[in-house]
């Protein structure tokens, strides 16, 4: 069945530091890719997303691109924030019967220390 | 977008007994759905609510443990009955909205004593 795999963390980086947080994805058909980000106590917010391949989304200085060929969608940020602590869901949008299906990652939880 | 109020945002219940969540949206939505976050997991899809209808739950959740209603298009509930520690969750409501995106609620944080 579709699914999403992240890399495992939790990540520590220093502040300024450069992120990449590992994503790839097994779909049927064309799925469209999200990053979800949660702050502690808080719900899901949507960070950025793609709807088809060679497509980049972008948002607060995170970025990760729809590589179909690699089936990857890679989140990045060139200099990371000590707000940016949270964890970070890797998700896919795929078509089941009637109605269009979220699935998750795992999670990656991320801590940016001063 | 949408903007979606959940009720409670947590709370601490006795085992054996029932919560109901309420999910409140400010527009309009055909499919609402309902998620569990274990803690420390991710995401699991428990049942998609749609008006007018009965809920549709995904494997390993069943009506009787998570009766859901839909009585119109702004609002959903999820009751949770006879908790256990095992139930104790945050749980999510969302909804869709254009063309790909999927919008959450600040979820409810259930502890299960």
């Amino acid at each position: 069945g579709d699914s999403v795999t992240q890399m495992e963390g939790p990540v520590t980086l220093s502040e300024e530091a450069f992120l990449t947080i590992n994503c790839t994805y097994t779909a049927t058909g064309y799925p469209s890719l999200f990053w979800y980000v949660q702050y502690p106590g808080e719900g899901l917010q949507l960070l950025l997303k793609a709807t088809k391949a060679d497509d980049k989304g972008s948002n607060k200085g995170f970025e990760a691109t729809y590589r179909k060929e690699t089936t990857s969608f890679h989140l990045e940020k060139g200099s990371v924030q000590v707000s940016d602590s949270a964890v970070y869901f890797c998700a896919l949008r795929t078509q089941k019967t009637s109605y269009d299906k979220v699935i998750f990652g795992p999670g990656t939880s991320l801590s940016v220390i001063p | 977008s949408a903007v979606i109020s959940q009720k409670p945002s947590r709370d601490i219940c006795q085992r054996g007994t029932s919560l109901t969540i309420q999910c409140q949206v400010d527009s309009q939505v055909t499919m609402m759905f309902w998620y569990r976050q274990q803690p420390g997991q991710s995401l699991t899809l428990i049942a998609t609510a749609n008006q007018g209808s009965e809920a549709t739950y995904e494997s390993g959740f069943v009506i009787d443990k998570f009766p859901i209603s839909r009585p119109n298009l702004t609002f959903s509930t999820l009751t949770v009955s006879n908790m256990s520690p095992e139930d104790s969750s945050i749980y999510l409501c969302s909804v869709e909205s254009g063309v790909s995106e999927a919008f959450f609620g600040q979820g409810t944080r259930l502890t299960v004593v």
